[in-house]
């Protein structure tokens, strides 16, 4: 069965720190990929997502992420995090997710 | 366009009763999945409906079913309530679904108590 993996479970920065967030999928044929943010008290929505093409995706508020495919990996960066980029953060294959990795900025 | 829309938002029962819940997608959707989101599992996929047939399902138990109608609305029942059945439920839509992975956009979910 296809899995995902997310490492980092709980991960605290200082505004302005460099953001990366681990994704590894087990699934080795054509894989759509995305990353989604749960911001307090909203739904669920797409960050930014991969089907084919430039391995480096961008997505709204700053994010990218980079597909590696030799690795398994799809992982989440930002330059520059904000206090509003607090939110709990999701990668998918397609219908699986990771079990999310919050991702708390202070100022 | 209106969102994803889930009824009721919360709900209490006890265990051995039943539950439905209901999920109205974006117009003009036809696929609607099903997601299970709790603290230490996750979001863990229930099934997915793409004209009103199942097309695709995770690993759940047959107490968990669901249904769609030609309006594309959703329906997903919960039978013989356990506690572990506490979560939060997640109903989402895209316009065709399926394998091609196309974004979803998810509802605010019905968070359930099980006493």
């Amino acid at each position: 069965a296809q899995s995902v993996s997310q490492h980092n479970h709980h991960v605290i920065l200082s505004e302005a720190a460099s953001l990366e967030l681990g994704c590894n999928y087990s699934y080795g044929g054509t894989v759509n990929l995305f990353w989604y943010v749960q911001y307090p008290g909203q739904h669920l929505q797409l960050l930014l997502k991969y089907f084919s093409g430039d391995p480096l995706v961008k997505g709204i508020k700053g994010f990218e992420a980079e597909f590696i495919k030799s690795k398994f990996s799809f992982n989440l960066r930002k330059p520059s995090v904000q206090w509003s980029d607090t939110a709990e953060y999701f990668c998918a294959v397609t219908f699986t997710f990771g079990t999310g990795t919050r991702l708390q900025v202070t100022l | 366009k209106a969102g994803v829309t889930q009824t009721p938002r919360y709900l209490i029962k006890t265990r051995g009763q039943q539950v439905t819940l209901s999920c109205s997608p974006i117009s003009g959707h036809r696929s609607v999945s099903w997601y299970q989101q709790t603290p230490g599992q996750g979001l863990q996929f229930l099934f997915e409906y793409f004209s009103e047939t199942q097309r695709n399902k995770g690993n759940f138990p047959g107490r968990f079913s669901g249904r769609q109608f030609s309006n594309s609305r959703s329906e997903m029942n919960v039978s013989t309530l356990e506690l572990g059945d506490s979560a939060l439920y997640l109903c989402a839509s895209s316009l065709e679904g399926g394998q091609g992975g196309e974004t979803q956009y998810f509802g605010p979910g019905t968070r359930l108590l099980v006493l």
